[in-house]
């Protein structure tokens, strides 16, 4: 069976500074696809980034950037120039490829607060 | 806007009870997916379904049933209800034609469930 952990379960951020989420994983599956979901107060569930097993290339959308180590099976998310809308919950999921119709697996979240 | 529906957004009911939560996916996609969020608590996988049958099940309960219905509509039946049940009930879909391809899932805003 797929785990996923987030072992922070809160964090601080001043705005405009950096931060980075941790998010681990363990699977024996080769190929699979990573995800970052943020949920703001409004519960709205997003998609924030996502990274394929395959690729080596790290995923970046805009100011989200991934740290994809798949040898130590580890699947960080920084964000650069933290702003006050990022403050949310930040959900790490796994996902195999094959035959299991997209079945996701989430770890616990970790809560951000942007600080003005 | 994610393009799934999810009704009601709030419901308020008693212990033993039964309701019904409803889910329209987004056009196209086939797959749908249930999740549990308890308060403050990572989402909980409870059940898959593609093109009307299910696919995948996680950890729900016999009281709870799905089914997904020929215009591909979802619902997710509670019964006997309890206070422990009172949680963010999230519907998700993806376009799931393929097991081999990368689906990324799109979250309705959730059933807020409120037990008595």
């Amino acid at each position: 069976a797929q785990t996923v952990t987030q072992s922070q379960p809160e964090m601080s951020v001043q705005e405009a500074e950096t931060v980075t989420l941790s998010c681990t994983y363990d699977t024996s599956e080769n190929n699979y696809y990573l995800f970052w979901y943020k949920q703001p107060p409004s519960r709205q569930m997003i998609l924030v980034i996502r990274q394929e097993a395959y690729k080596q290339q790290n995923a970046t959308e805009n100011r989200f950037s991934v740290n994809f180590q798949k040898a130590a099976k580890s699947f960080s998310l920084k964000i650069s120039d933290s702003q006050l809308g990022d403050t949310a919950m930040y959900f790490c999921a796994f996902m195999k490829h094959g035959n299991d119709f997209n079945k996701f697996y989430f770890g616990s979240g970790t809560k951000l607060n942007v600080k003005p | 806007d994610s393009g799934v529906t999810q009704t009601p957004k709030h419901l308020i009911t008693a212990t033993g009870q039964r309701v019904t939560l409803r889910c329209s996916p987004r056009s196209g996609d086939l797959s749908v997916y249930w999740y549990q969020q308890s308060l403050d608590q990572g989402l909980q996988f409870l059940i898959q379904y593609y093109n009307g049958e299910e696919r995948a099940k996680g950890n729900i309960l016999e009281r709870f049933s799905a089914q997904q219905f020929p215009d591909l509509h979802s619902e997710l039946n509670l019964s006997s209800l309890e206070l422990g049940d009172s949680a963010l009930y999230f519907c998700a879909s993806s376009v799931g034609t393929s097991g081999y391809s990368y689906n990324e899932q799109f979250f309705g805003p959730g059933t807020r469930l409120t037990v008595l």
